[in-house]
C-alpha cells in the first residue's frame, strides 16, 4: 500500500505565471481534497474531486482549478500568480462514501514560493 | 456556516500533567469532528475522530453537542506528545474544515 504522493516538493514561481501541482492518491482511495495552508494557519479547504468530477469548493478564486484522472490522481493548477499565493499546498485522499467520516490522507504537501 | 475554533495558539504543559486541547464548532446538522496532529517534520495525519470514541496514544475527546465542543484530553503528557494539534469538522458536503491549530509544548 502506498501512501498520498504529492510533488513537486518545493516550487518557486514569479508573480503571474501559472503553476500545476499533482498528487497520487493512496491505493483503493477515489477522493482528493487539496488545501492551502499559510504560515501559522490551519490547512484552507481549496476543492474537492470525487470520481473525476468537482464535488465541493472553498472560497477561492476561479484561477484556482484542478482535475482528477481515471486512475484518482490529482492536480491543481493555479493561473495568474499572486504573492498572496505563497503556502504549503496538501493533497488528502480518501474511501468512499464514507470519505467525510473517516478523515484523510495527507500527502506532504507542495511548498509554492512566489516572487 | 462551519466553523472550527481553536483558541489557544500554544499551550505549554509539564511532562506528566494533564492536558486539554480546546474545540469548539458551529455546525447546524450533525458533525463528524477529528483532531489531527503533526509532529516536527512530518506530514498532517489523523489521530482521532469521534464517530469511533477510540482512545489514541492515550488522549481521548468527547463531542458535547450542547457546548458545541471536541476537546482533546490526556491525563498525563509525554515529552513526544510535543506538536501541532488541529481540530476539524466534516459536514454534510464531505469536506473537513479545520481550525487554525494548536501547538502543544511538553516542558521536562
Amino acid at each position: 500500500e502506498t501512501g498520498v504522493t504529492q510533488s513537486p516538493t518545493h516550487l518557486i514561481k514569479t508573480r503571474g505565471q501559472q503553476v500545476t501541482l499533482r498528487c497520487s492518491s493512496q491505493s483503493g482511495h477515489n477522493t482528493v481534497s487539496w488545501y492551502q495552508q499559510a504560515l501559522g494557519q490551519g490547512p484552507q479547504f481549496i476543492f474537492q474531486y470525487y470520481r473525476e468530477e468537482e464535488n465541493g469548493r472553498g472560497n477561492f478564486p476561479p484561477r484556482f482549478s484542478g482535475l482528477q484522472f481515471p486512475n484518482y490522481s490529482s492536480e491543481l493548477n493555479v493561473n495568474a500568480l499572486e504573492l498572496d499565493d505563497s503556502a504549503l499546498y496538501l493533497c488528502a485522499s480518501s474511501l468512499g462514501e464514507a470519505r467525510g467520516l473517516y478523515g484523510y490522507t495527507f500527502g506532504s504537501g507542495t511548498r509554492l514560493t512566489v516572487v | 456556516a462551519q466553523r472550527v475554533t481553536q483558541p489557544e495558539k500554544l499551550l505549554s504543559v509539564f511532562k506528566g500533567a494533564p492536558v486539554e486541547l480546546k474545540c469548539n464548532y458551529s455546525y447546524s446538522g450533525s458533525p463528524e469532528l477529528f483532531w489531527y496532529v503533526q509532529y516536527s517534520r512530518q506530514r498532517l495525519q489523523l489521530l482521532l475522530r469521534h464517530i469511533s470514541r477510540e482512545s489514541i496514544k492515550g488522549f481521548t475527546a468527547d463531542l458535547n453537542k450542547g457546548e458545541t465542543s471536541f476537546h482533546l484530553k490526556k491525563p498525563f503528557a509525554q515529552e513526544e506528545d510535543s506538536a501541532m494539534y488541529y481540530c476539524a469538522l466534516g459536514g454534510r458536503d464531505d469536506k473537513i474544515i479545520f481550525g487554525k491549530g494548536t501547538r502543544l509544548h511538553i516542558l521536562p
